[in-house]
């Protein structure tokens, strides 16, 4: 089946530098890569996400890149703030549609002010 | 137009207890989707539901768990003989048809078996 790999675990920046969050994934069928921000105690919430007819998905200080050959995807943030702290999951589609997410286990992602 | 609705927010049961979880979809959503997260760990799939009908219930283990969405009413996610490694965070997520199927989740509900 379907398998999300998210790396790192942690990432702690200082506020104003950019973070980067990767994902890989294993099913070449997966075509749907969605971002999750979940803070703690809260439910996670959709930040952007990217379909794979697409390469870059730029939406103010968030972006997402996809390679499909390589099978990975990336979450960039520029400019971080105290309040984008939270953990970030991906996920990806699975063969039986964009129902059906597989997650990444999260990263945590602390901006120091 | 309320958000996705999940309740109880926190439900604690004894070992052998029923657990009854409630999602009521955004309005005009007939698409409902369960999904249950461990401590520290992504959200796993567990079932999804159209008014009336399981259309995926491949992430649902075989026994104690059951799930429906009726005509009327909420979603219900039922777990007959909860065992202590059912304590998770259970979330549910509405979407309209042709719409993004996880755009909206619930608050979720916090289930701590004793």
């Amino acid at each position: 089946g379907e398998n999300v790999e998210q790396h790192p675990s942690t990432l702690s920046v200082q506020e104003g530098d950019s973070a980067v969050i990767k994902c890989t994934y294993s099913d070449s069928a997966s075509n749907y890569f969605p971002w999750y921000k979940q803070e703690l105690g809260k439910r996670p919430q959709l930040i952007i996400d990217i379909r794979s007819n697409v390469g870059e998905k730029k939406d103010q200080r968030i972006a997402v890149t996809l390679n499909k050959t390589a099978k990975h995807f990336s979450l960039h943030i520029t400019e971080t703030q105290p309040e984008d702290s939270a953990v970030y999951f991906c996920a990806a589609s699975t063969r039986g549609g964009s129902e059906k997410l597989v997650f990444g286990k999260g990263t945590k992602l602390t901006v120091n002010p | 137009n309320a958000g996705v609705m999940q309740n109880p927010r926190h439900l604690v049961r004894r070992r052998g207890q029923e657990a009854r979880l409630r999602c009521s979809p955004m309005k005009g959503h007939s698409h409902v989707y369960w999904y249950r997260q461990l401590p520290e760990e992504g959200l796993k799939f567990m079932v999804y539901l159209q008014k009336e009908n399981i259309i995926d219930e491949s992430g649902m283990p075989k026994e104690r768990f059951s799930a429906e969405f009726p005509k009327e009413g909420p979603s219900i996610l039922r777990i007959q003989q909860v065992v202590r490694g059912d304590s998770a965070a259970y979330f549910c997520a509405s979407s309209p048809p042709g719409g993004v199927p996880l755009s909206f989740f619930g608050p979720g509900t916090r289930l701590t078996v004793l």
